[in-house]
């Protein structure tokens, strides 16, 4: 079936430091890809996605390219802030399903 | 836009008690899921709504589980004989219609946390 394995956390960085967090998967065909953050008593929010091989994702300072050779959808940031500390889910919904598959997420600390 | 709303925020009861959960979609989305997570998890899929119609469920969704969205706007979803292994947060999602722009996007609500005592 399908599945999303992310690196395990927690992830503690100083701010302004660059930031990787990797995701891979495993689908049939050409998922869509999904990063969603939770913020410390907040709800899930999308924060980038990519529909097809190539495309890369972004959104404040964050983002991802959809790899299909590698099966891969690694998120990155050049310079974390503070602000960025927040539990990221990396997801997909294969084609012909509404079923979001996520990740077990990975918690990030950003320390001034 | 207002947000996917869900009520209560927090729930404990005490098992072997029936307890029942309210989300309120985006309106105009005729999509509508529920997912169920623990603790260090990524959620995982219970149920989907295109508009009052059940599609889909989960194995995770036991007979004592059930969800209802009877107009095709706001779901219910129960949880009868509760167990303390239903402790979790239930979280309730959204999506605008299939040819949308953005219909492969499931807007999350904030989440009802469930504590079974």
């Amino acid at each position: 079936g399908n599945s999303v394995t992310q690196m395990e956390g927690p992830v503690t960085l100083s701010e302004e430091a660059f930031l990787t967090i990797n995701c891979t998967y495993t689908a049939t065909g050409y998922p869509s890809l999904f990063w969603y953050v939770q913020y410390p008593g907040e709800g899930l929010q999308l924060l980038l996605k990519a529909t097809k091989a190539d495309d890369k994702g972004s959104n404040k300072g964050f983002e991802a390219t959809y790899r299909k050779e590698t099966t891969s959808f690694h998120l990155e940031k050049g310079s974390v802030q503070v602000s960025d500390s927040a539990v990221y889910f990396c997801a997909l919904l294969q084609g012909g399903s509404e079923k979001l598959v996520f990740g077990k997420g990975t918690k990030l600390t950003v320390n001034p | 836009d207002t947000g996917v709303s869900q009520d209560p925020r927090h729930k404990i009861t005490k098992r072997g008690q029936n307890v029942t959960f309210r989300c309120d979609p985006i309106s105009e989305h005729n999509r509508l899921y529920w997912y169920r997570q623990t603790l260090g998890q990524g959620p995982e899929f219970l149920t989907y709504f295109q508009n009052e119609a059940q599609l889909e469920k989960s194995r995770l969704l036991s007979d004592r589980f059930s969800a209802e969205r009877p107009k095709g706007s706001f779901s219910t979803l129960e949880i009868q004989r509760t167990e303390q292994g239903d402790s979790a947060m239930y979280l309730c999602a959204s999506s605008p219609r299939t040819r949308s722009p953005s219909a492969d996007t499931q807007y999350f609500g904030p989440g009802t946390r469930l504590t079974v005592l």
